[in-house]
C-alpha cells in the first residue's frame, strides 16, 4: 500500500484483557515509531524502532506495554492486563530514514470497558 | 528538556480570513520544529518543518510558520482561510541528542472555519 496501514481501527476490549496492534510501515522505511494520543493529554511517543531494534523505548508507559518489529517490516504492539486509563488512540509513523519526514497511520482506538 | 505550549485549543475564523495559530517552544539547543494537521479519523500530515535554515518556511496549503529565536515562537499563519482547512493542528519540537524524530507535541489546536 501507499501508506502506514495499522489494524484494527477500532478494538473494544474489557479491563484485563490483553491486546495487540498491528503497524505495517511504508515499504523500505526503517524507522518504526508508536505515539500514543489521549483525551488532554496530546500525542506522547512510547517507542522507536531501527530496523527491528529498539533503541528508545522511554515512553512506554509501564511493564504491561511491549512492542516488537519483525523483518524490518510490521511492528506489533501489546498491551496486557489493559487498563481503562489505557484507552487512546495508538498512532504507527515511519520514515524512510531517522531524520525524514515521518508517515502516520491512522490510528488504532482503543477502548477499554 | 524541550517542550511546546500552543495557545489556544479552539480558534474560530471566517472564510477567506486570516489563519494564525501560535506556538512556543522551549529548547536548551537550537529545536528542530514542526507543524502538523490532522483531520478527523486520520493520521497525522506534515504541513511544515524548520530544521535551522531559512526562519520562514512554507509548507503545504498555503501554510507558512516564521521561526523567531527572539520570541521562541513558530507561529502557523495562512492569509487565507478555506473551508477545508477545518482540522486539529499539532506544534511539534524534535528532542535533540537522541539522533532520531522524538517528537514532543503540543495538546493541539482546533481550527474552525465558517462560511
Amino acid at each position: 500500500g501507499a501508506g502506514v496501514s495499522q489494524s484494527p481501527s477500532n478494538k473494544v476490549t474489557e479491563k484485563g484483557k490483553d491486546v495487540e496492534l498491528r503497524c505495517d510501515p511504508i515499504s523500505g522505511h526503517t524507522a518504526l515509531y508508536w505515539y500514543r494520543q489521549s483525551l488532554g493529554q496530546g500525542l506522547e511517543f512510547l517507542i522507536y524502532f531501527q530496523g527491528n531494534s529498539a533503541p528508545d523505548k522511554s515512553g512506554l508507559p509501564s511493564d504491561r506495554f511491549s512492542a516488537e518489529r519483525t523483518g524490518g517490516s510490521v511492528s506489533t504492539l501489546t498491551i496486557q492486563r489493559t487498563q481503562q486509563e489505557d484507552s487512546a488512540v495508538y498512532l504507527c509513523a515511519s520514515s524512510l530514514e531517522t531524520n525524514s519526514p515521518l508517515h502516520f497511520g491512522n490510528g488504532t482506538r482503543l477502548t477499554v470497558t | 528538556a524541550q517542550s511546546v505550549t500552543q495557545l489556544g485549543s479552539h480558534v474560530s475564523v471566517s472564510e477567506g480570513a486570516l489563519v494564525l495559530l501560535r506556538c512556543n517552544y522551549s529548547s536548551s539547543v537550537p529545536p528542530y520544529l514542526f507543524w502538523y494537521v490532522q483531520y478527523p479519523n486520520q493520521g497525522l500530515q506534515l504541513l511544515l518543518k524548520y530544521t535551522s535554515a531559512a526562519t520562514l518556511v512554507k509548507g503545504i496549503n498555503g501554510f507558512e510558520a516564521e521561526f523567531k529565536k527572539s520570541e521562541t515562537s513558530f507561529h502557523l499563519t495562512k492569509p487565507s482561510a478555506h473551508m477545508s482547512d477545518a482540522a486539529e493542528y499539532f506544534c511539534a519540537v524534535s528532542v535533540s541528542g537522541t539522533g532520531f524524530q522524538k517528537l514532543v507535541f503540543g495538546t493541539g489546536t482546533r481550527l474552525l472555519v465558517s462560511p
